[in-house]
């Protein structure tokens, strides 16, 4: 099997429940902030993402919340299902004018959906 | 969003070896990244491949170590070099633009025995 999650803080909800995955990130600078899934054996995919001038965003049974107050990120899952379990990733961006856009990855989350 | 492989998916090398990763993508991309992650942890960027010019370099990687090659706006290359047991981890190609979600590629497993 992966090796990823193996040490990261552990969320377990009930199918069917609401998930919430927090964030807490570093830079008060940060302007754009995404949150992604990592299923075993594959890469980051990218799940919903928000940018500073906004405190909230809503896709298919996923909402982002963002406090620029206390630097916190937030995920909510509604109504979730065993194909959610995974690893859950935040990531902030900072951008610079006529720089590459840089991404710093939170430690992760790994959410366990059990029956 | 873009169709990112990355070859191989995963190897298994003898310390002192040197291995290159490939990542090819099905359109052009401005901006391709390379990171890794230690088993059980978050990714780290190594660096920002740049096309027609030397790659940028993070905080505690160099160019001897992780030589990168980007010689279009399709397809570039990690070099993992004289590698030891502590290279072990996840190598991942992302590609994006300034404000837009970089997308990821399924990685490439390395174990150094």
């Amino acid at each position: 099997g992966e090796s990823v999650g193996l040490h990261l803080p552990t969320l377990s909800v009930q199918e069917g429940d609401n998930s919430i995955i927090n964030c807490a990130y570093s830079n008060s600078a940060s302007d754009y902030f995404i949150w992604y899934k990592q299923e075993s054996g594959k890469g980051p995919q990218f799940i919903i993402d928000i940018r500073s001038n906004m405190d909230k965003r809503q896709g298919q049974r996923v909402t982002v919340l963002l406090n620029k107050t206390v630097k916190h990120l937030s995920l909510q899952i509604a109504a979730t299902q065993p194909g959610d379990s995974a690893v859950y990733f935040c990531a902030e961006n900072i951008s610079f004018t006529g720089t590459a856009s840089k991404l710093t990855f939170g430690t992760g989350t790994r959410l366990q959906v059990t029956l | 969003s873009a169709v990112i492989s990355q070859k191989p998916s995963r190897d298994i090398c003898q310390r002192g070896t040197s291995l290159t990763i490939q990542c090819q993508v099905d359109s052009q991309v401005t901006m391709m990244f390379w990171y890794r992650q230690q088993p059980g942890q978050s990714l780290t960027l190594i660096a920002t491949a740049n096309q027609g010019s030397e790659a940028t370099y993070e905080s505690g990687f160099v160019i001897d170590k992780f030589p990168i090659s980007r010689p279009n706006l399709t397809f570039s290359t990690l070099t993992v070099s004289n590698m030891s047991p502590e290279d072990s981890s996840i190598y991942l190609c992302s590609v994006g633009d300034t404000n837009q979600p970089q997308h990821f590629g399924d990685g490439t497993r390395l174990s150094i025995l």
